[in-house]
């Protein structure tokens, strides 16, 4: 079946600075999602991204769609304590109500 | 209540023991679905309903039984499980439109299960 690669596995960085992360598959995706998961809670979808090379931002965080379809990273610019978490690349190969492949995750951690 | 809600958020259960899961969305959606995360591996989708009706089962165990008896609540039906099945399961649920693209799941809390 589909796999994503996702890495890091988990980053230690210190609040201000940037963070990147990435997603990787042997697979092409219509869609391309990165989700946040807090402690206790499920997954929130961060930013959805639908075109190859299509570049979106919420805030502090970017995501760009590959160019092939079958990578993504996403970037948070000048972290802060509430950006702690567990960060998933997810796809979806059709559209409407297929279910999602998702990463392992990326543990975020930030140091005071 | 809004959005996505679970219960319970913790259950502990033996290997005989037979327990469901409940899931409700509060959104408005029409289709529904079923996700395990264990621990250091991806989300895994287990069951999708949509308008009621299973369009994808991932060759889950049959001591897995899903029911959607209405769009708005979807259950998880759970007999002679074993200790590997412990895991976070998570409920999401999404508008289905005609056109195919992308609708955003929206996930619940989720129920923390722990088989002994």
């Amino acid at each position: 079946g589909q796999q994503l690669n996702q890495s890091p596995q988990s980053m230690f960085i210190q609040e201000g600075e940037d963070v990147s992360m990435n997603c990787t598959s042997s697979s092409i995706f219509n869609t391309w999602l990165w989700y946040k998961q807090d402690p206790g809670e499920g997954p929130v979808l961060l930013i959805a991204l639908y075109k190859a090379g299509e570049l979106t931002s919420n805030g502090r965080l970017t995501a760009q769609f590959g160019i092939t379809r079958k990578d993504s990273f996403l970037n948070i610019s000048a972290s802060i304590p509430s950006d702690v978490g567990i960060y998933f690349c997810a796809g979806q190969i059709g559209g409407g109500a297929d279910g999602l492949t998702f990463g392992k995750g990326t543990h975020l951690i930030i140091q005071p | 209540e809004t959005g996505v809600t679970q219960t319970p958020r913790h259950l502990v259960m033996g290997m005989t023991n037979k327990k469901s899961l409940k899931c409700e969305q509060h959104l408005g959606h029409n289709a529904m679905y079923w996700y395990k995360q264990s621990a250091k591996k991806p989300l895994e989708l287990m069951f999708v309903y949509s308008l009621e009706e299973r369009v994808e089962n991932n060759s889950v165990p049959s001591r897995f039984s899903p029911e959607c008896p209405n769009s708005s609540h979807l259950f998880l039906h759970l007999h002679t499980l074993q200790p590997e099945d412990s895991a976070l399961y998570l409920c999401a649920s999404s508008s289905r439109p005609s056109g195919g693209e992308y609708n955003e799941q929206f996930f619940g809390p989720g129920t923390r299960l722990t088989v002994l």
